[in-house]
């Protein structure tokens, strides 16, 4: 059974850090493209960035170019979400996705809550 | 950066009532559109991919149509656990938007 399970979530002020991280299991966690995606409190889905299987290649919405990195571990079958530079806008459930080459983002987790406020 | 607009942003029906969403796209993108459904605290679940193709265990009242610029969900007979928001996304590139959804409410 494909599980993804963010952690890393929780409450910061505005201009701290925050790493987010997604444990698979299920697949071959190295043969997968993932995304993280986000959703502001009552607000709707908004991509935030992708990384291929091996972590050779990474894009990323506008809104958090330059403050936000993605990263894989495929030895621990997980990906990361570095975020720097946190600002009140940032605050959303942030979800961790599968993508199938096929069929696109086809699993997604429970997703992990980031608050942040002073 | 391709923009998806859906129509409606609420449809309000009765249970067994046909349901057609819209989702048109600012530029080509092909057949690379997915629609998801997501209930309250829940993550999204995919229904349907590449703008036709049913997701694995989705049931048959969910259709998909259109290419191009202009797709279509169609729930043919809602059910009382259809009732949800629901949003299309695009993957022609690899900068996956979503449109801002389409919530169907029970009227």
């Amino acid at each position: 059974e494909v599980q993804l399970v963010e952690s890393g979530g929780g409450l910061v002020q505005p201009g701290g850090s925050l790493r987010l991280s997604c444990a698979a299991s299920g697949f071959t966690f190295s043969s997968y493209w993932m995304h993280w995606v986000r959703q502001a409190p009552g607000r709707g889905l908004v991509w935030v960035s992708r990384i291929n299987s091996d972590g050779t290649s990474t894009s990323y919405a506008d809104s958090v170019k330059g403050r936000f990195t993605i990263s894989r571990d495929n030895a621990k079958n997980t990906v990361y979400l570095q975020m720097n530079s946190l600002r009140a806008e940032d605050t959303a459930v942030y979800y961790c996705a599968r993508d199938d080459i096929l069929t696109g983002t086809d699993y997604w987790g429970q997703g992990t809550l980031v608050t942040v406020s002073s | 950066e391709i923009v998806l607009t859906q129509s409606p942003a609420t449809l309000s029906l009765s249970p067994g009532e046909r349901a057609t969403l819209s989702c048109r796209a600012s530029q080509s993108v092909s057949s690379y559109l997915a629609w998801y459904q997501q209930k309250p605290g829940q993550a999204p679940r995919l229904l349907i991919y590449d703008a036709s193709n049913r997701a694995t265990g989705i049931p048959a009242r969910f259709s998909g149509s259109g290419s191009g610029t202009d797709f279509t969900l169609t729930i043919s007979s809602l059910e009382p656990e259809d009732f949800a928001v629901y949003y299309c996304q695009q993957r022609s590139n690899w900068l996956g938007t979503f449109g801002q959804g389409t919530k169907v409410e029970i009227k």
